[in-house]
């Protein structure tokens, strides 16, 4: 079955981290482009992060540019993005999608909830 | 980079037909074919239905369409049907200091 299934979401305090994992099955991941994308609580989304297939390329939106990592494992078919420096406006909901060229997200996983909250 | 400007509601009869505007600027919107288009209903992942501006992937219904002239993409859904209410978000590549910038997002209600 074809699927992404992020974890390690939950409550940290601000200053804090957390490490969100995305689990891929069903498709080659190695083939893809892979991005992080969020969404705070009832407001739209926002694209976050993005890896090349092969892990060498990465881009950051400017408001976790020097705080968040991306990176992948192709051999465990995973991707993970570390949140250093957490604030309160990183609480979101945050998705991990393949990727296709383009801003073609054409599969998403279901989201992890991360608050930042003293 | 600021996001993309969507209208924050639209609405339509069953069977009519709406469209979301998107706007940007000639380093986004204006200056590639690449924007794609998500749907979202409540407390569910988003779902690619539109990419380089007018392509649908397989699975997703021929009522749904995009196009761009300019800085706006637009999306028309035609025959409208109440599952079609949700939200819906614009998403473009971007040279502006990012690589991707998504839309402001639109609610679209079926009357």
């Amino acid at each position: 079955q074809v699927q992404l299934v992020e974890s390690g979401g939950g409550l940290v305090k601000p200053g804090g981290s957390l490490r969100l994992s995305c689990a891929a099955s069903g498709f080659t991941f190695s083939d893809y482009y892979m991005s992080w994308i969020r969404q705070a609580p009832g407001k739209g989304l926002e694209w976050v992060s993005y890896i090349s297939s092969g892990g060498g390329t990465k881009y950051y939106a400017n408001s976790v540019k020097g705080r968040f990592t991306i990176s992948r494992d192709n051999a465990k078919t995973s991707l993970f993005l570390q949140m250093d420096s957490l604030r309160a406006d990183d609480t979101a909901v945050y998705y991990c999608a393949r990727e296709r060229v383009g801003a073609r997200h054409d599969l998403w996983g279901q989201g992890t909830l991360v608050t930042v909250s003293s | 980079q600021s996001a993309l400007t969507q209208p924050a509601s639209v609405s339509g009869s069953p069977g009519h037909s709406i469209t979301v505007s998107c706007t940007g600027t000639s380093t986004d919107v204006g200056g590639f074919n690449y924007v794609s288009w998500y749907q979202q209903h409540p407390g569910k992942a988003p779902k690619l239905m539109i990419y380089e501006v007018n392509n649908r992937p397989s699975g997703v219904s021929n009522r749904f369409s995009g196009s761009k002239s300019g800085n706006t993409a637009s999306l028309t859904i035609s025959g409208l049907q109440p599952e079609d209410e949700a939200d819906y978000y614009c998403c473009s590549y971007t040279t502006n200091s990012t690589l991707y910038v998504f839309g402001t997002g639109t609610k679209v209600t079926v009357l």
